[in-house]
């Protein structure tokens, strides 16, 4: 079984330049997630996906954009990439929102460097 | 104050060891906890969920203390394989169902 399918894991991008990173999960879950995450300050959400069609921000979500295209993929883009931006990005996903004993299960990960 | 908090050590043992974490929550209506473990450059796995009676897994035993509003995960007989980045999870709670990360907190076995 697949699980969840990031990629590019690894990437290298200039200052302004864009790029979208893919996510697809073959779990048939429900919802879907982009986190990021840096030394020393955890995992941080960026954009969410309760279900097909709906997508909310969540605590750092300047500078990104997100589609859910259907229910099992979530892209997450960059339109204009900065410094700021190089990170490691995470998409999860998990059976369903509000069933809260549920695992989330998660993407290799995404290795961005903007330079 | 971040929402989810852990002491990210490292906490540095020798193989055999016992060690164990705590993990502080802010919202006193969370209703779902969890440990998962992060391997170095790796994603992170569910180690185990954390149940109000508290619960076991082999060397693992999770607690949660509701009035204090903190979970804590012991290891027992620490191996070299241990050695990796635990992270406490908290879902649920003021209609939130989003699974919030705590920094995580690394742990090196050492022979």
């Amino acid at each position: 079984n697949a699980g969840v399918t990031q990629t590019p894991k690894f990437q290298v991008l200039k200052t302004g330049q864009s790029m979208t990173l893919q996510c697809a999960q073959d779990m048939n879950h429900n919802s879907m997630y982009w986190y990021r995450q840096d030394p020393g300050m955890g995992l941080r959400l960026i954009y969410y996906s309760a279900s097909e069609g709906t997508t909310d921000k969540g605590e750092v979500p300047n500078g990104y954009n997100v589609s859910r295209l259907n229910k099992r993929e979530f892209s997450l883009r960059l339109e204009s990439a900065a410094p700021s931006q190089t990170s490691v990005y995470f998409c999860a996903s998990i059976n369903g929102i509000t069933r809260l004993n549920t695992e989330a299960f998660f993407g290799q990960g995404t290795r961005l460097t903007v330079v | 104050r971040k929402e989810v908090e852990q002491d990210p050590g490292p906490f540095n043992v020798p193989e055999g060891a016992t060690v164990a974490f705590n993990c502080t929550y802010s919202n006193s209506a969370s209703q779902s906890f969890f440990w998962y473990r992060q391997d170095c450059r790796k994603e992170p796995k569910l180690l185990m969920s954390v149940y109000s009676s508290g619960n076991e897994d082999g060397r693992f035993t999770a607690q949660l203390n509701r009035a204090s509003q903190y979970i804590s995960l012991l290891i027992r007989d620490s191996k070299l394989s241990d050695s990796a980045t635990y992270l406490c999870v908290v879902r649920g709670g003021g209609g939130s169902y989003i699974p919030t990360f705590g920094r995580g907190t690394s742990l090196i076995v050492h022979p």
